[in-house]
């Protein structure tokens, strides 16, 4: 069983759609992280949360940690082709646990 | 910019050989982590070290075992390869407490 559940497990949309990805767990994590990893590639990080509540903002991306550290989002606005990739998020306790990810298609 | 490297790609090997995957990291990072992924389970710990000659079981440390004889490198085995260890195998490295990087996997096929 996975520590992180992650949901939808895939997730096909219309360029200029917004979508959500969750990332679920009973566990409280010292920190949560989220990896967007291209076919042929490794995960790249693109956030790190910390704090119980935290909204953190990349461009059109938005991170958001649960308040009681167990469950995060990923939030695209409008997305584009380019964000198109598997996203992966993974929990610190004293090791990093990884979610199975959600495969992310956007259409042109 | 940190960059891990891994030695192969692509990997094709026969079921009893015994298979040498290697990494080497380039910012004298204290840690290094060798994962497998598979479609649905994600990203799963088989090995981890925290320096130099310092190694500890991950979740799945089972068919493999690993080397860190000098600080930049991180080399995985599999003692006799088989088949249900076809995989994605991806090595990161990170300074404490800091992010890891990952390399860009080697997709090993075992036949």
């Amino acid at each position: 069983t996975q520590l992180l559940e992650q949901s939808p497990q895939f997730l096909s949309i219309q360029e200029g759609e917004n979508l959500t990805v969750y990332c679920n767990s009973s566990s409280v994590f010292s920190s949560l992280q989220w990896y967007r990893q291209e076919p042929g590639e490794g995960p790249v990080l693109l956030v790190t949360v910390v704090t119980g509540g935290e909204v953190k903002k990349l461009k059109r991306l938005t991170f958001q940690f649960g308040d009681a550290r167990k469950d995060s989002s990923l939030h695209i606005t409008a997305a584009q082709p380019g964000d198109t990739g598997l996203y992966l998020c993974a929990g610190a306790v004293y090791k990093l646990s990884f979610g199975a990810g959600t495969t992310v298609t956007v259409r042109a | 910019d940190v960059k891990v490297t891994q030695s192969s790609r692509y990997l094709v090997k026969r079921t009893g050989e015994k298979v040498f995957l290697e990494c080497v990291q380039d910012m004298d990072h204290e840690n290094m982590f060798w994962y497998r992924q598979d479609p649905g389970l994600g990203l799963r710990l088989i090995y981890f070290s925290y320096d130099v000659k310092m190694k500890e079981k991950g979740d799945i440390p089972e068919g493999y075992s690993v080397s860190r004889e000098k600080k930049e490198r991180f080399s995985l085995i599999l003692e006799s390869a088989s088949t249900n260890q076809t995989s994605m195998y991806l090595c990161a490295s990170r300074r404490l407490n800091q992010p890891q990087h990952f390399g860009d996997g080697t997709r090993l096929s075992i036949l």
